[in-house]
């Protein structure tokens, strides 16, 4: 059974400031990483996905990726309270399609 | 832009009832998904999709059924709703698969229901 962990938070940063969410995963076949952002009674929207080890950047968010840690992280600089949602990691495992399993997701507060 | 659209918002059925969940994406995807999404327990795969008439079971199965018939529908079904069946349930799709798949998965809006 692959799991994907994730702290559940929530994790609060001061407008401005850089939020780290972190995910670590236990299947090592993992080939495809994904981040999601939901905000309260709305359904997920992808932000960010990365199959490369190394950074990955996409406006004010990065994506990183250490296979050997088995390890994927988003970064949020300048952080803003519209980024205050719940940020769900996932991660595709093989070539048996795309079966993505979730992390329980992690609640950032950006505080004013 | 894609839509998938699920037939309810919110929904109300009684222990015992059978249970249709509708959703409809307007893309052409191959790819179709029910999960369910429970406070702790994050996002879990029902069942998905790769084509019509095909469904493959995910994680959670045990007292659903689907049904594809068409390419843009998939839909969910409750035999017998039970108490603990009451979450919301997300459909998505996507595009294809592929190794280095990054086809994102998008999501409907959900529909909330409550087994009573």
């Amino acid at each position: 059974q692959k799991e994907v962990e994730q702290n559940s938070g929530p994790l609060s940063v001061p407008e401005g400031a850089i939020a780290s969410l972190n995910c670590t995963y236990s299947d090592r076949g993992s080939q495809s990483f994904f981040w999601y952002r939901q905000y309260s009674g709305k359904s997920p929207e992808l932000i960010m996905f990365i199959y490369s080890n190394g950074d990955k950047e996409d406006g004010r968010f990065t994506a990183q990726l250490n296979k050997a840690s088995q390890y994927v992280s988003l970064l949020i600089r300048d952080s803003q309270p519209s980024d205050s949602a719940t940020y769900l990691c996932a991660v595709n495992g093989d070539n048996a399609g795309n079966m993505l399993t979730f992390g329980g997701g992690t609640r950032l507060m950006v505080k004013p | 832009d894609v839509k998938v659209t699920q037939s309810s918002r919110y929904l109300v059925k009684r222990t015992g009832e059978k249970v249709f969940l509708e959703c409809v994406q307007d893309m052409d995807h191959e790819n179709m998904f029910w999960y369910r999404q429970d406070p702790g327990l994050g996002l879990r795969l029902i069942y998905f999709s790769y084509d019509v008439k095909m469904k493959e079971k995910g994680d959670i199965p045990e007292g659903y059924s689907v049904s594809r018939e068409k390419k843009e529908r998939f839909s969910l079904i409750l035999e017998s709703a039970s108490t603990n069946q009451t979450s919301m349930y997300l459909c998505a799709s996507s595009l294809d698969t592929g190794i280095n798949f990054n086809s994102p998965l998008h999501f409907g809006n959900g529909t909330r229901l409550t087994v009573t």
